[in-house]
């Protein structure tokens, strides 16, 4: 199998404050995890694309200051949204590249995480 | 740049109707395509995928979808909806010659009435 979990489920936070969200591939190692996204009715938005042991790539238009990505091990990336505002209330979807030759390799998705800023 | 249109936002149909929803990308390079599903509550699977071959792909659940690359369409089929069917569909695309980096369409959602 192949399973990619993600903690918290649903986050409610003061605005200014900070809010890290895990990724974990449970079951696999993921060199590459991606972050995605989502807003109502809206499709999933690629954030970022986080590599282990290096910096992440960011999207254009996304915030690499406001959006800290740590891929420190070959199972856990995280996600902080620093000094949130109501405006970063989303849910949050992660994904982990598995590997499996050929020209692709099948991302596996978290169950999203519920972003609440008051 | 890449973009994924699904031009049905919410499709509601009975039970035993058959399904099709429309996908259509514009990229002019070798694609790899996607359908995903999400069901209330769960996490996004994946439900087909295209990458070389026959164009007419079969995946999980009775789904099918056929690649129709003059069109530059992947529409995602099946003949007998159930109400298990229920959910929020995506379409997504890669671009081989870029990075392993997904675009999703904005999805449609389904509803089957028992």
């Amino acid at each position: 199998g192949a399973v990619v979990s993600q903690h918290p489920s649903r986050v409610i936070c003061k605005s200014g404050t900070s809010v890290k969200i895990e990724c974990r591939s449970l079951d696999f190692q993921a060199t590459t995890m991606f972050w995605y996204r989502q807003f109502p009715k809206k499709s999933l938005m690629l954030m970022a694309t986080s590599n282990e042991g290096s910096k992440a790539t960011y999207e254009q238009g996304v915030e690499k200051d406001k959006f800290l990505i740590n891929h420190a091990s070959l199972t856990l990336s995280t996600l902080t949204v620093t000094s949130a505002h109501p405006e970063d209330s989303s849910f949050y979807i992660c994904s982990a590249e598995k590997l499996a030759g050929g020209n692709y390799n099948e991302q596996f998705f978290g169950p999203g995480t519920r972003l609440t800023v008051l | 740049a890449q973009s994924v249109s699904q031009h049905n936002h919410h499709v509601i149909l009975s039970e035993a109707a058959s399904l099709e929803l429309g996908c259509n990308y514009s990229y002019g390079g070798t694609v790899n395509l996607f359908w995903y599903v999400q069901y209330p509550g769960q996490h996004l699977q994946l439900l087909l995928k295209y990458f070389s071959g026959d164009p007419l792909v079969k995946g999980i659940k009775g789904f099918e979808a056929e690649f129709i690359k003059s069109k530059f369409s992947f529409n995602l089929r099946k003949p007998s909806v159930q109400w298990s069917d229920t959910a929020e569909y995506f379409c997504a695309v890669n671009a081989l010659a870029g990075a392993n980096n997904l675009f999703f369409g904005t999805g449609t959602r389904l509803t089957v009435i028992p």
